[in-house]
């Protein structure tokens, strides 16, 4: 059974940072592309970044470009997101999501429970 | 990159049918075939419901169909239930390399 496993949200003053990870479970890790993807409270799906499966391609939206950075580790089974100089927008539930392939356009099969992130003063 | 376009509600009686669409560009719904939706209940995480435009994964019911014509794609649902009741998002690759999400569909079941 796929599994994914978001830990390391909390409450962050802005221009702070925090790194979430993303453990895997019930696949081969290394097959497959990762993405982060969050929800603002009430609101709808943002894309944030997508890493495939060797690390080689690495892609973020212009919303968190030069602040958050994408990583993997293949032998841990793990997808992380560090994310700094935060901002009261970034505030939202974090979900890591399988892609649907090892690099390139994919869909989004798999998808984690969320963690939830909150910068607030 | 702008959000795809999604009708903000829709409802329909158990037993009919409903059609959300989602409209986006030539750079994104209408120039790839990654086209997916999601279905989310509150609370919960989001749910693969579609991928590649019209491809149903395993254990999703066929009551859940999906289609493209041009830039707009469209996901139905047959044979309303009470448990298709949900918040529903349709998403696309772009030829930025990146992900557009639409602003999703409240589904509301009478």
């Amino acid at each position: 059974e796929v599994q994914l496993v978001e830990s390391g949200g909390g409450l962050v003053k802005p221009g702070g940072s925090l790194r979430l990870s993303c453990a895997a479970s019930g696949f081969t890790f290394s097959s497959y592309s990762m993405n982060w993807v969050r929800q603002a409270p009430g609101k709808g799906l943002e894309w944030v970044s997508s890493i495939s499966s060797s690390s080689s391609y690495i892609y973020y939206a212009d919303s968190v470009k030069g602040r958050f950075t994408i990583s993997r580790d293949n032998a841990k089974n793990s997808l992380y997101l560090q994310m700094n100089s935060l901002r009261a927008e970034d505030t939202a539930v974090y979900y890591c999501a399988r892609g649907t392939k090892g690099v390139g356009a994919t869909d989004f099969d798999y998808w984690g429970q969320g963690t939830l992130v909150t910068v607030s003063s | 990159q702008s959000a795809l376009t999604q009708p903000a509600s829709v409802s329909g009686s158990p037993g009919q049918s409903i059609t959300i669409s989602c409209t986006g560009t030539s750079s994104d719904v209408g120039g790839y075939n990654y086209v997916s939706w999601y279905q989310q209940h509150p609370g919960k995480a989001p749910k693969l419901m579609i991928y590649e435009v019209s491809n149903r994964p395993s254990g999703v019911s066929n009551r859940f169909s999906g289609s493209k014509s041009g830039n707009t794609a469209s996901l139905t649902i047959s044979g309303l239930q009470a448990e298709d009741e949900a918040d529903y998002y349709c998403s696309s690759y772009t030829s930025s390399s990146t992900w557009v999400f639409g602003g999703g569909t409240k589904l509301t079941v009478l």
